[in-house]
């Protein structure tokens, strides 16, 4: 399998734009999770789905986030408008769920930048 | 709620020294345990887990130990190399969720 892919891995925009990152799961993996890293935060979980419904969007840090799972192999996190303090690497990552034993696949990120 | 803490960083060691890592989570059920590795410029990789308490992971070297007793699962390795340099987080899953230390970076100098 190639893992979980991400794209784009760098993206560059001004503030105001609107931001699509893109992540396809590893194949046969029922949850993902969609993930925030910065310097000043440390790792921040924003959103999972469950067999692609969003099962806890707390970590989403206001309305100009949102995220979609239209099916089992691609999801979207979308950042509209977006501004400077959105900058981080935001990465995906897909499990395969069990009751005590997820294990989370990693995709390389994207690192964002908003200037 | 359940939660993860590890000892803050950065930590630097010489090459061929003896690291530890330390982890102590809170849990309300009965959590499975991970320790997550992540290199300069890429998302975080499985280092290694336990599902179960007394439970040993080990991989490359790296090894811990679910303890129940002191709620631990402390990361060890005999001697490091400067290969080893990354973030090191610890985490844990426990009913349905999943939660992430803040990580402590290692740096392994010659």
């Amino acid at each position: 399998d190639a893992g979980v892919i991400q794209s784009p891995r760098h993206e560059v925009t001004e503030m105001g734009q609107e931001v699509t990152l893109r992540c396809k799961p590893i194949s046969g993996h029922d949850y993902l999770f969609w993930y925030r890293q910065t310097m000043m935060r440390g790792l921040e979980l924003l959103i999972y789905f469950n067999n692609n419904v969003p099962i806890d969007d707390s970590g989403m840090p206001e309305d100009r986030f949102s995220a979609k799972m239209p099916n089992a192999s691609f999801s979207t996190l979308k950042i509209q408008p977006s501004e400077p303090r959105d900058s981080a690497v935001y990465f995906c990552a897909s499990s395969l769920g069990g009751p005590n034993s997820y294990e989370q696949y990693f995709g390389p990120g994207t690192r964002l930048t908003v200037t | 709620g359940d939660s993860v803490t590890q000892m803050e960083g950065p930590v630097t060691l010489s090459e061929e020294a003896f690291l530890t890592i330390n982890c102590t989570y809170t849990a309300t059920g009965y959590p499975s345990l991970f320790w997550y590795v992540q290199y300069p410029g890429e998302g975080l990789q499985l280092l290694l887990k336990a599902t179960k308490a007394d439970d040993k992971g080990s991989n490359k070297g790296f090894e811990a130990t679910y303890r129940k007793e002191t709620t631990s699962f402390h990361l060890e390795k005999g001697s490091v190399q400067v290969s080893d340099s990354a973030v090191y987080f610890c985490a844990l899953s426990d009913r349905g969720q999943f939660y992430f230390g803040t990580g402590t970076s290692l740096t392994v100098i010659p």
